[in-house]
């Protein structure tokens, strides 16, 4: 059981625009970094979102990152059939020193 | 381009040991460390720790602490995963994963993924 929590599912329809949020305590939303992960099915997570806001070269400004007080979310904007996958959180962990994963949200695109 | 190609699924008995196999390509492997994460139906992603590949020095989380045992090879650019004494709660897919604090603004940012071993521990 993580102890940062993710909504298990969440929805749209082509072009809208969907959040998935991500909270916790201090101890893993007090220092900067969040990362966000899209895991398509059957392969491996890929980075969309570091350093709470940031993406990487090659993600689309679709996707993108916020962070406020103890909690985080990711927006995806203009929502693809493509974009159905599921999405992890990862905040850094001060007090257990560790990376700690949400237990991720499927998105279902309509 | 940058790649990570792990060693194919295992299956193993429990209390048996297992070693999982990543070899980089595409970029200078001592640059970058090598994290390991771990994605089983009941816990979902765990980090289970990280290697340096400059110094070959590993860190571990906790809960992996006393089983695992991370370790590289630079001569052939490959990050090394040994289980022993395997339970079946260790079923699983298990992740290398390249720490891109260089190509991140000297953020760490798990970047580059390896495509995942499965490993199955059934009697």
């Amino acid at each position: 059981q993580s102890v940062v929590t993710q909504p298990t599912s969440a929805s749209g329809t082509p072009g809208q625009r969907v959040t998935i949020s991500c909270s916790g305590g201090t101890s893993n939303f007090g220092s900067a970094n969040v990362q966000w992960f899209q895991q398509l099915p059957g392969t491996a997570p890929k980075l969309l979102i570091y350093n709470n806001n940031q993406r990487p070269a090659g993600v689309p400004d679709r996707f993108s990152g916020s962070k406020s007080g103890t909690s985080a979310s990711l927006a995806i904007s203009g929502l693809q059939s493509e974009d159905e996958a599921d999405y992890f959180c990862a905040p850094w962990d001060d007090r257990l020193n560790t990376w700690v994963f949400g237990g991720g949200t499927k998105l279902t695109v309509l | 381009q940058v790649l990570l190609v792990q060693s194919g699924s295992e299956l193993k008995k429990p209390g048996a040991s297992v070693k999982v196999s990543c070899k980089a390509s595409g970029y200078t492997f001592t640059g970058y460390a090598i994290n390991w994460v771990r994605q089983t139906p009941g816990q979902g992603l765990e980090w289970m720790g990280w290697i340096d590949t400059n110094t070959g020095n590993p860190s571990y989380v906790q809960a992996f602490r006393g089983r695992s045992v991370l370790s590289s090879d630079t001569s052939v650019s490959t990050a090394y995963l040994q289980i022993s004494s395997l339970k079946a709660e260790d079923t699983g897919v298990y992740y290398c994963v390249r720490d891109g604090w260089r190509d991140c603004g000297r953020a760490t940012c798990l970047d580059y993924w390896g495509q995942g071993t499965l490993v199955t521990v059934s009697s």
